[in-house]
């Protein structure tokens, strides 16, 4: 089944404890990217990935690490979390960087910093 | 700069009646608009697209929307909603003129649709 894949889903951790959200798909998408949804604010994207080892920032980034050595992964990493870093967090792809190409998106990790 | 506006978060209404959702945009250059549907406790689905062509679009679960490029919007219908069709809608743009990689997603609009 061609999806994107999340984890963990659930997250309590507390201020300063590095982590790290892995997202995975498997229909060899070229495009990778992550989101944060906020209530009122929508989504906003926080990094992207064009191929691997093509990395660029989105609306969102301070706070924020990733990196893309393969083409199905692309993790999150959060050196040091604060609580303004609770959210609900959604990786997406697509097949490649074409601004009219629509994304997949994974299950979502709701992540909550004590 | 690029924006999406939803300037409803709320819109009910109810079963058998027509649904519409409104988005309108602000792009530099060509725009490409999509709706995506969020049920509880899931990712997003995507519904439909207007990249070019007939500004009628037509997607997944009878939904359609319709590109106004003079009024720069983009809203989506359904001529009979479902109970089943209560969730949260998204609307999001890219553009020819925008930072390729970029969308950029309004704030949501829920939906309600009652027996």
């Amino acid at each position: 089944e061609a999806q994107v894949t999340q984890n963990p889903r659930y997250l309590i951790t507390v201020t300063g404890k590095k982590l790290t959200v892995t997202c995975s798909q498997n229909m060899n998408h070229e495009y990778m990217s992550w989101y944060r949804q906020d209530p009122g604010l929508g989504l906003r994207q926080i990094y992207y990935s064009m191929n691997v080892e093509v990395t660029d920032k989105g609306d969102v980034p301070e706070g924020y690490k990733v990196s893309r050595k393969e083409k199905r992964n692309f993790p999150l990493i959060l050196e040091s979390p604060s609580p303004n870093q609770t959210s609900l967090y959604f990786c997406a792809s697509s097949l490649s960087s074409g601004e009219y190409n629509e994304q997949f998106f994974g299950p979502g990790t709701r992540l909550t910093v004590l | 700069a690029q924006s999406v506006a939803q300037p409803e978060d709320q819109v009910n209404v109810a079963e058998g009646n027509p649904l519409t959702v409104k988005c309108t945009y602000s792009v530099s250059g060509n725009p490409y608009l999509f709706w995506y549907v969020q049920y509880p406790n899931r990712g997003l689905q995507f519904l439909l697209k207007y990249i070019t062509g007939d500004n009628l679009v037509k997607g997944s679960y009878g939904f359609e929307a319709e590109f106004n490029k003079s009024q720069t919007s983009f809203h989506l219908k359904k001529p009979s909603a479902l109970v089943s069709d209560s969730a949260l809608y998204f609307c999001a743009v890219s553009s020819s003129g925008s930072t390729l990689g970029r969308l950029y997603f309004g704030r949501g609009t829920q939906l309600t649709v009652w027996p």
